[in-house]
């Protein structure tokens, strides 16, 4: 079972266009974080949000964690190559021995 | 600090043929874990640890052994290669002082069973 459901799971833009993806659950989570994959690499950490309605900003990245603690979002502005990559969204459940419930990605191409 | 190595980055084996998947961190953290990406399928857990001496399994544990003797060692074992093993394969590694649960994942492992 799918818990986590990332949308869209393929985005191919221009350079310079903003852009949203999401990650939606049914579960509430103590946390959740996003992580960016470059092909031929791991995921790399960007962040983690823990409070309902919290908003954290990395340069052109921004992430918001839903009121309930259920879904996320990603927003990009003015998107440029170097952000082109899987990007992937965990949530947490505290007490379930740190496993971490992953969605599938969004993978995002920005052409120059 | 080095952070989550891994080693190989690439390997070819014969179905029935044994191989380990070597990971270490330097980063002192106890809990570390074993993914495998696939297509379609996303990261899934094979096996994990809290710390030395202890593992358990995660959502995918067939066919794959883990033993923890060390807080930075955590390598995978791969009994009798099947095709069905083909993937690339993550080491991750978390502290458990760490609220957040975020994890640190090693460059993988792309493993082709023939």
């Amino acid at each position: 079972t799918q818990l986590l459901e990332q949308s869209p799971q393929f985005l191919s833009i221009q350079e310079g266009e903003n852009l949203t993806v999401y990650c939606n659950s049914s579960s509430v989570f103590s946390s959740l974080q996003w992580y960016r994959q470059e092909p031929g690499e791991g995921p790399v950490l960007l962040v983690t949000v823990v409070t309902g309605g919290e908003v954290k900003k990395l340069k052109r990245l921004t992430f918001q964690f839903g009121d309930a603690r259920k879904d996320s979002s990603l927003h990009i502005t003015a998107a440029q190559p170097g952000d082109t990559g899987l990007y992937l969204c965990a949530g947490a459940h505290a007490g379930n021995n740190r496993k971490l419930i992953w969605g599938l990605g969004t993978s995002l191409a920005v052409n120059p | 600090n080095a952070g989550v190595t891994q080693t190989p980055k690439f390997q070819v084996l014969k179905t029935g043929q044994s191989m380990t998947l070597q990971c270490a961190q330097d980063m002192n953290h106890e809990y570390m874990s074993w993914y495998r990406q696939d297509p379609g399928m996303g990261l899934r857990l094979i096996h994990y640890s809290v710390g030395a001496g202890i593992t358990d399994q995660g959502e995918v544990p067939n066919g794959y052994n883990v033993s923890r003797s060390t807080t930075e060692d955590f390598p995978l074992r791969l009994l009798s290669a099947a095709p069905s093993q083909t993937s690339v394969y993550f080491c991750a590694s978390m502290s458990s002082g760490s609220m957040m649960y975020e994890q640190y994942f090693g460059p993988g492992t792309r493993l082709t069973v023939t």
